[in-house]
């Protein structure tokens, strides 16, 4: 079973709709948690941290469940220039920080 | 300029030979690490380091080999014995105590 799980879409959407993206992870033990955003050819860049409390980063909004081991993104009126790649990675501390990703959700927004 | 960098950006191996990957970051970073990303799949974990001259093998280390002798600098050995070398490689850093990975541009390895 892979650590993290990802709906790889694509997920085609126009301009100014909101899509949300899923993600679960197996490994009780994950401590901290973030979205990274790819685009085609290039590094993951980190979008945003996730608490449990939730945060909101302009149009983007991130939430954890810890119960259910469960992460979300929400990202309101689509731009354009979101279209890439959502990775969602979770971060084990145990001797040393390793970090699992998720094979990504790819986002297409359409004019 | 503060940053990691990754040199080359493509690197082409031929059969049998084996290519050396570089990865320098001048963040004061402790930690580094190399990954592997193949189409379609998430960042399988290489090498990692903490520390100068410690290192350790993440989930796919078979056919790859490293050194930690400056902080500064992570290089990644793909040797010949690495089958199926094709693949995005990325070096990332993390503070000591940090939460957050940091990336590299990338290398694009193609095999002859």
């Amino acid at each position: 079973r892979k650590e993290v799980e990802q709906d790889p879409g694509p997920f085609n959407v126009p301009e100014g709709a909101t899509v949300a993206f899923n993600c679960t992870y197996s490994n009780s033990a994950s401590q901290s948690f973030f979205w990274y955003r790819q685009d085609c050819r290039k590094e993951p860049k980190l979008l945003m941290s996730v608490y449990s409390s939730g945060n909101e980063d302009g149009r983007f909004t991130a939430q954890l469940n810890r119960a259910s081991q469960y992460i979300s993104l929400l990202i309101r009126d689509s731009k354009l220039s979101d279209s890439a790649t959502y990775l969602c990675v979770v971060n084990i501390v145990d001797n040393f920080n390793k970090f699992y990703f998720g094979s990504g959700t790819k986002l297409n927004v359409k004019p | 300029d503060g940053g990691i960098t990754q040199s080359p950006k493509y690197l082409f191996r031929k059969e049998g030979q084996n290519v050396t990957l570089s990865c320098e970051q001048n963040l004061n970073h402790d930690a580094m690490y190399w990954y592997r990303q193949d189409p379609g799949q998430g960042l399988r974990l290489i090498y990692y380091s903490q520390i100068v001259n410690d290192f350790q093998k993440g989930d796919i280390a078979e056919g790859y080999s490293v050194s930690r002798e400056k902080k500064e600098s992570f290089p990644l050995t793909v040797t010949s014995a690495q089958k199926n070398p094709t693949a995005f490689y990325l070096c990332a850093t993390r503070k000591v105590n940090g939460e957050t990975q940091y990336f590299g541009p990338g290398t694009r390895l193609l095999v002859l």
